[in-house]
């Protein structure tokens, strides 16, 4: 089955660098990556996700690229606040199913 | 308002006492799954569903069952809970889209066996 790595487990950044997150799959079937913020006490929501026809996509802070030969895709997020403070998780589903795998998340402070 | 809901929300309970955990969704969604979150160990899936009365196990299924008689309710039940199943579990929907499918996560429902 799949299996998705993510790195590093925490991180911590000053306010207002970048930070950025990878993580590594491993069946290539995987055609959707989504990334999922959580703050504390709350559920998983949706930040950004990319399919697996696309390299790289932006939406204002927050950037995923893919390499698909490489198998990995990461999180960048600049210009960091400290409300970007969370754990985030990325995620791989393969295609046609929906059996969708998480990474073990990464806990970003981000120190004002 | 557009919504996943799940109860109970916390719960504790003894070993061997079988519980339910319900999860219902309000957007018409074909897809439904359960996840367990567990420090240091991520989102991990239980079962899925594609749509009524299909379901499929993810990656930690023992231990639990489900049932999808109608399209928005996908509860969770455990027939015989243990200590190792205490948990905070979530619900979440989907529409199913082809290569996307933003999942949609209930507020969680911490379990504890004792």
């Amino acid at each position: 089955g799949e299996n998705v790595e993510q790195h590093p487990s925490t991180l911590s950044v000053q306010e207002g660098d970048s930070a950025v997150i990878k993580c590594t799959y491993s069946d290539s079937a995987s055609n959707y990556f989504p990334w999922y913020k959580q703050e504390l006490g709350k559920r998983p929501q949706l930040i950004i996700d990319i399919r697996s026809n696309v390299g790289e996509k932006k939406d204002q802070r927050i950037a995923v690229t893919l390499n698909k030969t490489a198998k990995h895709f990461s999180l960048h997020i600049t210009e960091t606040q400290p409300e970007d403070s969370a754990v985030y998780f990325c995620a791989a589903r393969l295609g046609g199913y929906q059996k969708v795998t998480f990474g073990t998340g990464t806990k970003l402070q981000v120190i004002p | 308002e557009a919504q996943v809901t799940q109860n109970p929300r916390y719960l504790i309970t003894v070993t061997g006492k079988k519980l339910t955990v319900t999860c219902s969704q309000n957007m018409n969604h074909e897809y439904m799954s359960w996840y367990r979150q567990d420090p240091g160990l991520g989102l991990r899936q239980i079962y899925y569903s594609m749509n009524v009365e299909v379901t499929d196990k993810g990656d930690v299924p023992e231990g639990y069952k489900v049932s999808r008689k109608e399209k928005r309710n996908f509860p969770l039940i455990l027939e015989s809970p243990s200590p190792n199943q205490t948990s905070l579990y979530f619900c979440a929907s989907s529409l199913y889209r082809e290569g996307s499918g933003e999942l949609f996560f209930g507020e969680g429902s911490r379990l504890t066996v004792l």
